[in-house]
């Protein structure tokens, strides 16, 4: 079966400061992999997404992910931490090969970015 | 913007009722697929239609349903409401973005059952 651990609640960085997010992931064969960044009472905005190729994905607004299959993870970064950046994100994989394209999401980290 | 609109944005139900939500996709996006937030939860997988036929469905009983229709509309519809399913319904479309395939969520629909 496939699964998403999202291990942290919820992570608080100052502005400027790096920031990661974490995301590990349990699924049968190859992986798609995902971020997306939800805003309060809005739907998901996506980031960025790991199909195949180079293990650092780069996305929209500086965010940068990096794919880890020995350890199976896919944790997001930024080098530098906006105060606009506090939002709940979400990691989500699919499986290739699949008959849908159903996402598998993790439970979700608060992102809380100091000024 | 992803070019994915809801309607209505909010919707206040008692537990019994039906309830229909809506999806406009773009033009072009054959596939749609439907998901429940629950609060302080990720999304979960509900179904996904392609050119009009359910192709997948998750963990949901069957007064979950749904229809999509040519014009790259959709409806999601909940009969017999309980009060778990209140939640953000959210629809999301496929389509090809620079060649390749992405999928763009709509804004949801906040479903609240009294």
């Amino acid at each position: 079966a496939q699964s998403v651990a999202q291990p942290e609640d919820q992570v608080n960085v100052a502005e400027g400061n790096p920031l990661t997010v974490k995301c590990t992931y349990s699924v049968s064969g190859n992986p798609y992999l995902f971020w997306y960044v939800q805003y309060p009472n809005r739907g998901l905005q996506f980031l960025l997404k790991y199909i195949t190729g180079d293990n650092l994905v780069k996305g929209s607004y500086g965010f940068e992910a990096e794919f880890n299959k020995s350890q199976t993870s896919f944790h997001l970064k930024k080098p530098s931490a906006l105060v606009s950046d506090s939002a709940l994100y979400f990691c989500a994989v699919s499986r290739t090969g699949g008959a849908t394209n159903k996402l598998i999401f993790g439970t979700g980290t608060l992102l809380a970015v100091q000024p | 913007e992803t070019g994915v609109t809801q309607s209505p944005t909010h919707l206040i139900k008692t537990r019994g009722q039906q309830v229909t939500l809506r999806c406009s996709s773009q033009s072009g996006h054959n596939t749609v697929s439907w998901y429940q937030q629950a609060l302080g939860q990720g999304p979960q997988f509900i179904f996904q239609y392609y050119r009009e036929e359910e192709n997948g469905r998750g963990n949901f009983p069957p007064r979950f349903s749904g229809l999509q229709f040519p014009n790259y509309s959709s409806e999601l519809n909940v009969n017999a409401l309980e009060l778990d399913d209140s939640a953000l319904y959210l629809c999301a479309s496929w389509g090809l973005v620079h060649g390749r395939d992405e999928q763009f969520f709509g804004p949801g629909t906040r479903l609240t059952v009294l």
